[in-house]
């Protein structure tokens, strides 16, 4: 099973809501990511989790807040989102982070496409 | 910085033809490299990963290369189906373990 599961598939809300993503996945990964990804643009990294530790925070606004309860669950939980966040957010886990091989590989999931009014 | 390009943005190929995506990527430290398949709205697909040693990895039809020193990364799909068509992303790892990815090439394999 390299099965990533994020829900909810869809997302709107105003910009004064609260809301979260979910990403989970039972692969015995220690390594899960959030990225963000504009439209016919790449991702973007945002956030890296090891060992459900925060080891990477690429200088993200503090209205994404990220948080990883174990090792199978990631969160993003967001607040008081401006219209420009409006993307699709992808999870995405591997085995490990340092590691130069396969290891390393990122499975992702099919992501939450998030729309801000 | 890591930055990371791919050629051609877009192309449109006929069933049956052999292609070649390009990415290049400016800093040759890196642990590996990855090509993803994107669908329209979806996630993405890891279709192979060419770790630093290694200068070619091999998938059924994909076949992709790596020239660390030059910075460069060839992917090549022999006899295209129109179930290629997506966009297709490289992307590095660098020595702070970040996956930093290409701009895509938008791939449409015509009937």
């Amino acid at each position: 099973d390299t099965e990533v599961t994020q829900t909810p598939k869809h997302l709107v809300m105003g910009m004064t809501n609260k809301k979260s993503l979910k990403c989970e996945q039972h692969m015995g990964h220690r390594a899960m990511y959030w990225y963000k990804q504009k439209a016919k643009k790449p991702p973007e990294l945002m956030f890296v989790y090891s060992y459900e530790k925060l080891s990477i925070n690429e200088s993200v606004p503090s209205r994404f807040s990220p948080e990883c309860p174990n090792s199978s669950l990631l969160n993003l939980h967001l607040h008081a989102l401006q219209p420009e966040d409006s993307a699709l957010y992808l999870c995405a886990s591997s085995l490990q982070t340092r590691d130069r091989g396969a290891k390393n590989i990122q499975y992702f999931g099919a992501g939450t496409r998030l729309s801000v009014l | 910085k890591q930055e990371v390009t791919q050629i051609p943005a877009a192309l449109s190929v006929p069933e049956g033809e052999n292609l070649v995506l390009n990415c290049s990527f400016t800093d040759s430290a890196i642990y590996n490299l990855q090509w993803f398949r994107q669908d329209p709205g979806k996630g993405l697909t890891s279709l192979l990963l060419i770790q630093s040693s290694q200068r070619e990895q091999t998938s059924g039809r994909l076949n992709a290369s790596l020239d660390k020193s030059s910075g460069r990364s060839t992917l090549y799909i022999a006899a295209s189906q129109p179930g290629d068509s997506a966009t297709y992303l490289c992307a590095v790892t660098g020595t702070a373990s970040k996956l930093t990815f290409g701009t895509g090439t938008r791939l449409q394999v015509t009937l």
